[in-house]
């Protein structure tokens, strides 16, 4: 089966940086997913790297290394909002998803 | 309504009970996907439809059996479920089952069994 690996929780201070870790153990590589999931909510798409390097999107930023199987959720300049659970997913050989089991991240003031 | 809605977005019932979640997407999406998420667990994907016909299932138990009549509309009807299967029951769309879309979620059914 799919393995992919990120820490259970991270606290870190408003206005700060937080890197969640993910790395991943899969047949085949076709992409990966970072998904935001506030308590009670949805998840919500935040970025997509099928090619090695940084894809930045405002405050936040998500980088891959193929070659390692490792990718990285990086969040600045910390807001209370962005107190969440991030989820990591990466698309194997055939196109199915699998998802690590998240990262709660608390922002405190 | 936009987006990925589901209904109820919490339910109790009995082992004994037989239940129906509905899914719609108004998106205009052709791939539509059950998940389920545990506590403390990676999301779980239990069924795959795309253009409406089942293209995946994750040896879920035969209590568990969806339905797409359409590809707005995706139910899962729920008989004869066990404690264990408490859990959210998340509804996705994408725009289509393979290629690089993102798959969009929605706020998911709360389904408690006693």
């Amino acid at each position: 089966g799919q393995n992919i690996d990120q820490p259970t929780e991270m606290t870190a201070t408003e206005g700060a940086i937080v890197q969640i870790n993910c790395t991943y153990q899969t047949s085949g590589f076709n992409g990966l997913f970072w998904y935001q999931q506030h308590a009670g909510e949805a998840p919500t798409f935040l970025s997509y790297n099928v090619l090695d390097g940084l894809e930045e999107k405002g405050r936040f930023s998500s980088f891959l290394s193929r070659s390692k199987g490792y990718s990285y959720l990086l969040l600045k300049e910390l807001q209370m909002k962005d107190s969440a659970s991030y989820l990591c997913a990466v698309r194997d050989q055939d196109y199915k998803l699998s998802f690590g089991a998240g990262t709660t991240v608390t922002v405190r003031a | 309504e936009t987006g990925v809605t589901q209904t109820p977005r919490h339910l109790v019932m009995g082992m004994t009970n037989k239940k129906s979640l509905k899914c719609e997407q108004h998106l205009g999406h052709n791939a539509m996907y059950w998940y389920k998420q545990s506590a403390k667990k990676p999301l779980e994907l239990m069924f795959v439809y795309s253009l409406e016909e089942r293209v995946e299932n994750n040896s879920v138990p035969s209590r568990f059996s969806p339905e797409c009549p359409n590809s707005s509309h995706l139910f899962l009807h729920l008989h004869t479920l066990q404690p264990e299967d408490s859990a959210l029951y998340l509804c996705a769309s994408s725009q289509d089952e393979g290629g690089y879309y993102e798959q969009y979620f929605g706020p998911g059914t709360r389904l408690t069994v006693t």
